[in-house]
């Protein structure tokens, strides 16, 4: 059964770079079936979707965030990884990462995270 | 953007039926799927493909579609079903595809 496991900072200052790891255990971040992807929440707010990255490398990212994100995948040590640069109090959420899986002409998320909390403050 | 628009809150008797609703544009071509959001939880995905359940979600869960409005209803509900649910589409309609998530709902169970 795929499991799923956040790392990195808990606190970052504003204007730096969050950077956090997602770790995929008993299945294999390799197979061509699965999407890999970045998900936040701020406290007491809904669902953020942040991007996806596919085996090949390819990405999809939110618009919204599309100029300070980047996702990279290390199949070697079965992880994936989302960067986000120049944050402020505004990028203070649960970061949760998911797989995400392919069905007809859409894509839905089947495996999270228990989520990582971050919070920027100098 | 797309956007996805669900009450923000919905109250139901234990034993009752409570129904969830996720609105959107053009949802005949799209596919709906649903989370469940327990406080202080990762979220769960208890309906897929706008009808299907994955395995281990209980059959009190169902989803259906009409139209422009897409359907989440919980049967017999019990206490563990007080969570926020949210609606999701993959939306391929612009240059920029992406996930969308619902805002929200909030199910109390009385």
């Amino acid at each position: 059964q795929v499991q799923l496991q956040e790392s990195g900072p808990g606190l970052v200052k504003p204007s730096e770079t969050l950077s956090l790891t997602c770790t995929v255990s008993g299945g294999s971040i390799s197979s061509g079936t699965s999407y890999w992807s970045w998900i936040r929440q701020p406290a007491g707010k809904g669902l953020e979707w942040i991007g996806r990255i596919y085996i090949s490398g390819s990405t999809n990212y939110n618009p919204s965030l599309k100029s300070r994100v980047s996702m990279s995948l290390d199949t070697s040590r079965s992880q994936f990884s989302l960067s986000l640069t120049s944050v402020t109090a505004a990028d203070t959420a649960v970061y949760y990462c998911a797989r995400v899986r392919p069905i007809t002409i859409s894509f839905y998320m089947d495996v999270w995270g228990k989520g990582t909390t971050v919070t920027v403050s100098s | 953007s797309y956007v996805l628009t669900q009450p923000p809150s919905v109250s139901v008797a234990p034993g009752q039926t409570a129904r969830i609703t996720c609105g959107g544009n053009t949802f005949g071509r799209k596919s709906v799927h649903w989370y469940q959001q327990r406080p202080g939880q990762a979220p769960v995905l208890v309906v897929y493909d706008d009808t299907d359940r994955p395995s281990g979600i209980p059959e009190r869960f169902s989803g259906s579609k009409s139209g422009n409005t897409a359907t989440l209803t919980i049967s017999r509900v019990e206490a563990g079903d007080e969570a926020d649910y949210y609606c999701q589409v993959w939306d391929s309609s612009s240059d920029h595809a992406g996930f969308v998530f619902g805002t929200g709902t909030k199910v109390t169970v009385l």
